[in-house]
């Protein structure tokens, strides 16, 4: 069973780093089949997604973000991350990582539960 | 973007109602268009890709369809699990995005 789960600060400051790890089990990053991906929700907001991954290393990120967005693939821990720079209130949200099957068509077909992060002093 | 519209955002009923939500989108998005069902709290979870095909595992009582720009998803006979927030999604164009929501609740 394909599981994923995201970890990180609940809190962080405004003009800080965020650093999420999206811990994945039942599949492998290093799988070519799938990219891994990012997606986030501010309160009241539509689902916003952030970016993928995939296991070279290759990335593709959302331009709206694409300054401040950097994320990478750990293929020995079956781990990936996403680091959001300058953070601000507008990036409180929560935030999701998500399994993209690639094959046409593309979908994201597993999903963590999510975790809330609040930008605040 | 691509902006997709689901109607409507809202939505009370029974159990065993047939339900229909609508996705609308901007443009033309071919048949790149997936459905997700979502109780706060948990995961997400696929329910259908490509406007009609069933992820595995999901109860035959969900169905999606595609009419001109429109999408539908139906669910046949509502069951108590049921009640969450439906998103379409789009990966037609870049970057992908999703509708506002419809929630489903009990009547």
């Amino acid at each position: 069973q394909v599981q994923l789960r995201e970890s990180g600060p609940g809190l962080v400051k405004p003009s800080e780093t965020l650093s999420l790890t999206c811990t994945v089990s039942g599949s492998s990053v290093s799988s070519g089949s799938y990219y891994w991906t990012w997606i986030r929700q501010p309160p009241g907001k539509r689902l916003e997604w952030l970016g993928y991954v995939y296991y070279s290393g290759s990335t593709n990120y959302n331009p709206s973000l694409k300054s401040r967005v950097t994320m990478s693939v750990d293929t020995a821990k079956n781990q990936f991350s996403l680091k959001l720079r300058s953070l601000s209130a507008a990036d409180t949200a929560v935030y999701y990582c998500a399994r993209v099957a690639w094959e046409l068509p593309p979908r994201f077909d597993y999903w963590g539960q999510g975790m809330l992060v609040t930008v605040s002093s | 973007d691509i902006q997709l519209t689901q109607s409507p955002s809202f939505l009370s009923a029974s159990v065993g109602d047939r339900v229909t939500i609508t996705c609308r989108a901007s443009q033309g998005i071919d048949s790149y268009l997936a459905w997700y069902h979502h109780k706060p709290g948990k995961a997400p979870k696929l329910l259908i890709y490509a406007a009609s095909t069933l992820q595995s595992g999901v109860p035959s009582r969900f169905s999606g369809s595609e009419f001109g720009p429109e999408f539908t998803l139906t669910i046949s006979s509502l069951q108590p699990e049921d009640f969450a927030i439906y998103y379409c999604q789009q990966f037609s164009g870049y970057p992908p995005t999703f509708g506002q929501g419809t929630k489903v609740e009990i009547k």
